[in-house]
């Protein structure tokens, strides 16, 4: 079973740069979630998508942050422009619908704005 | 509104030690509890959870928690540490509604030195 996949592993750019950060989850899932966490606020809850619509986004930090789920198999995570602050590492989750506490994380993207 | 704080962002236990993870939660409502593991640069993953019935619950790796009504609680323990048990450890919190979110402590680091 090849568990929720996330790419790139490691992001780095430069201020003003646009970044995309893509997430397959685990097939058969329902639900996707988009975490951040730093050190200063650890893991907070960015948004999360029930069969492909969003259903709470109020954890985006400002408009600049932008998320997607076309299909079952795929989401994007945009931040356009980057700035410095935006640094973090971004984790990905799926889950079954009726166990949505029982998230399934991918291994994390490390995002660097220089 | 649903909160969890981890008391300690860092515990230090020697090999074969006990190992003491302290949680303390709110919910307005009978809540899910959790615990997640997170090994240096991977995502988190589902330690234990309590829904209902038994108040003490076990996990993988030797891991048990008991959740406490009066005390709000939801310790973390385990007789005997590893070396393999240096993580980051995660309580989590949800209020159990289908299509809720997990809210996450801050987190508490645990160092095993031998």
């Amino acid at each position: 079973d090849a568990g929720v996949i996330q790419s790139p592993r490691h992001e780095v750019t430069e201020m003003g740069q646009e970044v995309t950060l893509r997430c397959k989850p685990i097939s058969g899932h329902d639900y996707l979630f988009w975490y951040r966490q730093t050190m200063m606020r650890g893991l907070e809850l960015l948004i999360y998508f029930n069969n492909n619509v969003p259903i709470d986004d109020s954890g985006m930090p400002e408009d600049r942050f932008s998320a997607k789920m076309p299909n079952a198999s795929f989401s994007t995570l945009k931040i356009q422009p980057s700035e410095p602050r935006d640094s973090a590492v971004y984790f990905c989750a799926s889950s079954l619908a009726g166990k949505i506490y029982e998230q399934y994380f991918g291994p994390g993207t490390r995002l660097t704005v220089t | 509104a649903q909160s969890v704080t981890q008391l300690g962002s860092h515990v230090s236990v020697s090999e074969g030690a006990l190992v003491l993870l302290r949680c303390n939660y709110s919910s307005s409502v009978p809540p899910y509890l959790f615990w997640y593991v997170q090994y240096p640069n991977q995502g988190l993953q589902l330690l234990l959870k309590y829904t209902t019935g038994a108040t003490l619950v076990k996990g993988i790796n030797g891991f048990e928690a008991e959740f406490k009504k009066s005390e709000t609680s939801f310790h973390l323990t385990k007789p005997s540490a590893h070396m393999s048990d240096a993580a980051e450890y995660f309580c989590a919190v949800s209020n159990g509604a289908a299509g809720n979110k997990l809210t996450f402590g801050g987190g508490t680091r645990v160092l095993v030195k031998p």
